[in-house]
């Protein structure tokens, strides 16, 4: 059974660095794709990139100057950072196995961007 | 390619039917179009892919249809459970992107 387990800072002061972590098991983190989404409170989805276990990425453009996604395969362990964070960056951070649709996903870490 | 849901909300009853559009601004190659349901405090759950393909487990009163431009979601027969809110999401070309939702709720 697939499981993946964000965890956070959870708060965070605008101008920050966000890191996120996914912790995966159940299933080998080679060979798949990882992604993370974002979800703003009351409002819709975002994609914000994804991650082949090769190193393969690919961002989102509105985030892309921002947005790092790395994989760690001896930890089974996928990571997110976010640069210069604002306001409008405080959502619902998910981590999803997957690089087109989403069968698993994590529960999600709310991370809030507040001075 | 922008992903638009009509209705923003549709209020239903037990047992009625649903139906959720989804239409792209271009055509989605191969139907690379997947559904999922979200409940409140929860992740969302993958519904359909393919555009018609059920993922494991959903109930056969879901399906879906469509192709190109213009997608759909039925819910043929509304239970208790079924009341979420629905976003359709195209995995063509990066980037992805997912509609902005449609919220089924209990008339």
């Amino acid at each position: 059974q697939v499981q993946l387990q964000e965890s956070g800072p959870g708060l965070l002061k605008p101008s920050e660095a966000l890191s996120l972590t996914c912790i995966v098991s159940g299933v080998s983190i080679t060979s798949d794709y990882w992604t993370w989404i974002r979800q703003p409170p009351g409002k819709e989805l975002e994609w914000i990139g994804y991650i082949h276990s090769n190193g393969n990425t690919n961002y989102n453009p509105p985030l892309k100057d921002r947005v790092t996604i790395s994989v760690d395969t001896s930890r089974s362990q996928l990571s997110l950072r976010l640069s210069s964070v604002t306001a409008a960056d405080t959502a619902i951070y998910y981590c999803v196995k997957g690089g087109g649709y989403y069968t698993d996903w994590g529960h999600g870490t709310l991370v809030t961007v507040s001075s | 390619i922008v992903l638009t849901q009509s209705p923003g909300t549709l209020s239903l009853s037990p047992g009625e039917r649903a139906t959720v559009s989804c239409r792209a601004s271009q055509s989605v190659s191969y139907n690379y179009l997947a559904w999922y349901q979200q409940k409140p405090g929860q992740a969302p759950r993958l519904l359909m892919y393919r555009g018609s393909t059920r993922a494991t487990g959903i109930p056969d009163r879901f399906s879906g249809s469509g192709s190109g431009t213009d997608f759909t979601l039925t819910i043929s027969r509304l239970e208790p459970e079924d009341f979420a809110v629905y976003y359709c999401q195209h995995y063509g070309n990066p980037p992805r992107t997912f509609g902005q939702g449609t919220k089924v709720e209990i008339k």
